[in-house]
């Protein structure tokens, strides 16, 4: 299988209940912050973003919430399911490029 | 559907080598991206190109090139592949848009072994 994420720290939830999955971000300048959702086998792929000028933000089952204050970003997922077991990534837009962070495992077992 | 499509899932090349990764998205996007992925370190920029026969240096270009000679293809070489090359190579692309925010699409990967 695939190497990556391999020492990633790891949160495991019980199906059916809410995850939070926590990120600190580096540049208080960032303009954009962004969560990716990464399967193993698979690149990473778009969940929802914030603009800097928000502070919450909600999509189909997730929030995510910024504090520019403590530069601190979440992913919560509402009723987490199996298909959530995946590594996310927050990831921040500065300088015209994406920086990612090391990203966290998400574990749900039944 | 959208997509961005690397050549190859998996690559075993001997040290030495001259290794070509592709990628082609069908997007038309201007931008495009080389990362690596290895365990615990996230993400690193190698090379990005914001429009055709142009590149710019990422985080981590050192012993990479890459070559964009149309504007869906770009392509990262490792001129002599070296064992701490071995790491999943992820391509993206992205469309310019106004306000300035860079949406990502990532291909599926290419897992280089290099022994």
């Amino acid at each position: 299988g695939e190497s990556v994420g391999l020492h990633l720290p790891t949160l495991s939830v019980q199906e059916g209940d809410n995850s939070i999955i926590n990120c600190a971000y580096s540049n208080s300048a960032s303009d954009y912050f962004i969560w990716y959702k990464q399967e193993s086998g698979k690149g990473p792929q778009f969940i929802i973003d914030i603009r800097s000028n928000m502070d919450k933000r909600q999509g189909q089952r997730v929030t995510v919430l910024l504090n520019k204050t403590v530069k601190h970003l979440s992913l919560q997922i509402a009723a987490t399911q199996p298909g959530d077991s995946a590594v996310y990534f927050c990831a921040e837009t500065y300088t015209d490029k994406l920086i990612f962070g090391t990203g966290t495992r998400l574990q749900v077992f039944p | 559907d959208v997509k961005v499509t690397q050549s190859s899932r998996y690559l075993v090349k001997r040290t030495g080598e001259k290794v070509f990764l592709e990628c082609v998205q069908d997007m038309d996007h201007e931008n495009m991206f080389w990362y690596r992925q290895d365990p615990g370190l996230g993400l690193r920029l190698i090379y990005f190109s914001y429009d055709v026969k142009m590149k710019e240096k990422g985080d981590i270009p050192e012993g990479y090139s890459v070559s964009r000679e149309k504007k869906e293809r770009f392509s990262l070489i490792l001129e002599s592949a070296s064992t701490n090359q071995t790491s999943m190579y992820l391509c993206a692309s992205s469309l310019v848009e106004t306000g300035g925010y860079y949406g990502y699409t990532f291909g599926s990967g290419t897992r280089l072994t290099v022994v």
